[in-house]
């Protein structure tokens, strides 16, 4: 069973402070991708990553691919309270019936503070 | 085309009761997902379909719950005898699977289920 684990589960910090958001994988995916969700709604993607190594940088988010394409990282600079919501991580599934199918840790919840 | 559309967005039934849900893809996708989420938690896999056939389910999905896509457009997602564990938000996607290309999944905002 592929999983994978998200950490820290719950993030409160001050509007202008930078934070990390981690996801750790036991197996390989084809890619990785970021998630925001706000209360209600469904999942919006933010990232996609596919490259052992890859960074990406989307405004103020910074995102990374480890070497070995089993762990991310999400990084948020001078964090703002619009940023305030449920971040997830999903791996694609790589081969067979799975290409495609996306496997979610179980969210950081983050709360910036104004 | 408006994105993906579930209806209802919220379902309060009894438990032992019925409940079925619907998701409208966005036209031309041919790939549609299932998820289930508990709150403050990532979405779990159910099911997907490509085009009308079912190609994979969750060990997640008991024979309380079927998934069905006759035309390769709509999805219903039908649970018999609801019980209270069921109660969470059900996610729908749909997605464009073109052989060598990233797919994208769009998510639908989700029907919340509260069976009492």
């Amino acid at each position: 069973t592929q999983l994978l684990e998200q950490s820290p589960q719950f993030l409160s910090i001050q509007e202008g402070e930078n934070l990390t958001v981690y996801c750790n994988s036991s197996s390989v995916f084809s890619s990785l991708q970021w998630y925001r969700q706000e209360p209600g709604e469904g999942p919006v993607l933010l990232v996609t990553v596919v490259t052992g190594g890859e960074v990406k940088k989307l405004k103020r988010l910074t995102f990374q691919f480890g070497d070995a394409r089993k762990d991310s990282s999400l990084h948020i600079t001078a964090a703002q309270t619009g940023d305030t919501g449920l971040y997830l991580c999903a791996g694609v599934g790589a081969g067979g019936t799975s290409y495609g199918k996306l496997t979610f840790g179980q969210g950081t919840i983050l709360t910036v503070h104004p | 085309d408006t994105g993906v559309s579930q209806d209802p967005r919220h379902k309060i039934t009894k438990r032992g009761q019925n409940v079925t849900f619907r998701c409208d893809p966005i036209s031309e996708h041919n790939r549609l997902y299932w998820y289930r989420q508990t709150l403050g938690q990532g979405p779990e896999f159910l099911t997907y379909f490509q085009n009308e056939a079912q190609l994979e389910k969750s060990r997640l999905l008991s024979d309380r719950f079927s998934a069905e896509r006759p035309k390769g457009s709509f999805s219903t997602l039908e649970i018999q005898r609801t019980e209270q564990g069921d109660s969470a938000m059900y996610l729908c996607a749909s997605s464009f699977r073109d052989r060598g290309a990233l797919e994208t999944q769009y998510f639908g905002p989700g029907t919340r289920l509260l069976v009492l």
